[in-house]
């Protein structure tokens, strides 16, 4: 079945590290989207990208970065510049380079705590 | 900026009672709006989606929404609550060149 991976399912970062999150989806979707939910906030873009090697700052981005070196691949990683990197992060992607009337399609996510 | 707000960040509703989320647009311009249905440590699935045509807009697991431009409103309706109902409900809007724009979401429990 066609649809979004996301791993792993939850992840433990230490002071002062790095972690990457993995987005992988074979629905052969042009744009992908990163997002991070918090309880009571909704979902808050971090980046997006459209096609393969280009990508965009989404609402948050600060203390996150993106590649998008593969059409099947958006990973996300959570910087030691994120100073609060507790929360639940989403993946999802969507059909067509962005058009307003095309629904997203999403991961189930990744939980990220601090150790 | 264009955004969503859904009023009431919790509903709770018994079990076989008509439930009614709330959804309102700010636009000038007719918007694409869906619905999604979250449960607990899950990522969103699209319950339905308002892109044109007919304004009454059917989805998955008996739930419907109505999009009144007069009102700049997309309520989502389900006539008779289930338990399997319980989960966050998030309202979006299409916006041409960018992600979709979300509101916060309500919380939907239903008790027995």
């Amino acid at each position: 079945d066609g649809g979004i991976t996301q791993s792993p399912k939850y992840l433990f970062r230490k002071e002062g590290q790095n972690v990457t999150l993995s987005c992988e989806q074979n629905l052969n979707h042009d744009a992908m989207y990163w997002y991070r939910q918090d309880p009571g906030q909704g979902l808050r873009l971090i980046y997006y990208s459209q096609i393969v090697n280009d990508f965009q700052k989404g609402d948050i981005a600060e203390g996150y970065s993106v590649s998008r070196e593969k059409k099947e691949s958006f990973p996300l990683t959570v910087t030691s510049a994120q100073k609060n990197p507790t929360a639940f992060y989403l993946c999802a992607s969507s059909a067509i380079r962005i058009l307003s009337n095309q629904p997203q399609h999403f991961g189930d996510g990744t939980r990220l705590s601090i150790l | 900026a264009q955004s969503v707000t859904q009023l009431g960040s919790h509903v709770s509703v018994s079990e076989g009672a008509l439930v009614l989320l709330r959804c309102n647009y700010s636009s000038s311009v007719p918007p694409y709006l869906f619905w999604y249905v979250q449960y607990p440590n899950q990522g969103l699935q699209l319950l339905l989606k308002y892109t044109t045509g007919a304004t009454l807009v059917k989805g998955i697991n008996g739930f419907e929404a109505e999009f009144k431009k007069s009102e700049t409103s997309f309520h989502l309706t389900k006539p008779s609550a289930h338990m399997s109902d319980a989960a966050e409900y998030f309202c979006a809007r299409g916006q041409a060149g960018t992600a979709l724009i979300f509101g916060k979401g309500t919380t939907l429990s239903v008790s027995s």
